[in-house]
């Protein structure tokens, strides 16, 4: 049973480019999260896909936008990259509840190690 | 959402019994607490989970008293495979869709021989 995949592992970008990370949630799974990493510092929850649609946002600019398609699987778009780019962006699945409380932990990926030069 | 305080860092030794408290003052009725190990350039990993009283996994013990400000991870006999970053997190999910994650910084356990 296949956990949370992300796509690539490494990536290296310049200032100013545009870069799409992907992510295969665990079998089972429907919904996905993503987070971004600094070195030291805890992950920090950008934003969350569930139905296809954007669910909850944490405090990142409208240069971060996702998309979730029908297999479940989910991309995380970022524009107009800047130096402070630069961390692992981790991707969670967990699975929603049944319209009533769910206590399903997410389940994350390794990342992808973004780096901006 | 609640916000969590932890140590920031542990020591110790191999074979010793660690336990790691977590403050979480303003929990809510329908949170859970979490716990994660993260390794270096490693996604966090699930390790135990609970709403109250005692949980107990393979790995793991959760203890968490009766009114859930704190809870306290307890990892038997440490190796030092299990030198990371410790987080606690407190959430819940309400209608349908998993409430997002807030990560404090964690407790990096030390392991020496």
């Amino acid at each position: 049973d296949a956990g949370v995949t992300q796509s690539p592992t490494h990536l290296i970008k310049t200032r100013g480019q545009q870069v799409t990370l992907r992510c295969s949630p665990k079998s089972g799974h429907d919904t996905v999260s993503w987070y971004q990493q600094a070195l030291g510092q805890g992950p920090q929850f950008i934003f969350q896909y569930y139905e296809e649609e954007e669910r909850q946002r944490g405090n990142f600019p409208d240069r971060f936008s996702g998309h979730q398609f029908p297999n479940y699987s989910s991309e995380l778009n970022v524009n107009a990259l800047l130096l402070g780019d630069s961390a692992l962006y981790l991707c969670a699945s967990s699975a929603a509840g049944q319209g009533g409380w769910s206590n399903q932990p997410q389940h994350f990926g390794d990342g992808t190690r973004l780096s901006i030069l | 959402l609640a916000k969590t305080t932890q140590p920031i860092s542990m020591d110790s030794y191999e074979g010793q019994e660690v336990n790691i408290t977590c403050s979480h003052n303003n929990i809510a009725t329908n949170d859970y607490i979490t716990w994660y190990q993260q390794f270096p350039s490693q996604g966090p990993r699930f390790i135990i989970q609970g709403y109250k009283t005692k949980v107990t996994n393979e790995v793991a013990s959760l203890f968490i008293p009766a009114d859930r400000k704190s809870s306290t991870l307890s990892l038997p006999r440490v190796s030092l495979s299990d030198t990371a970053v410790y987080y606690c997190l407190v959430g819940g999910t309400y209608g349908g869709a998993t409430n997002k994650l807030i990560f404090g910084t964690g407790t990096l356990l030390a392991v020496q021989p």
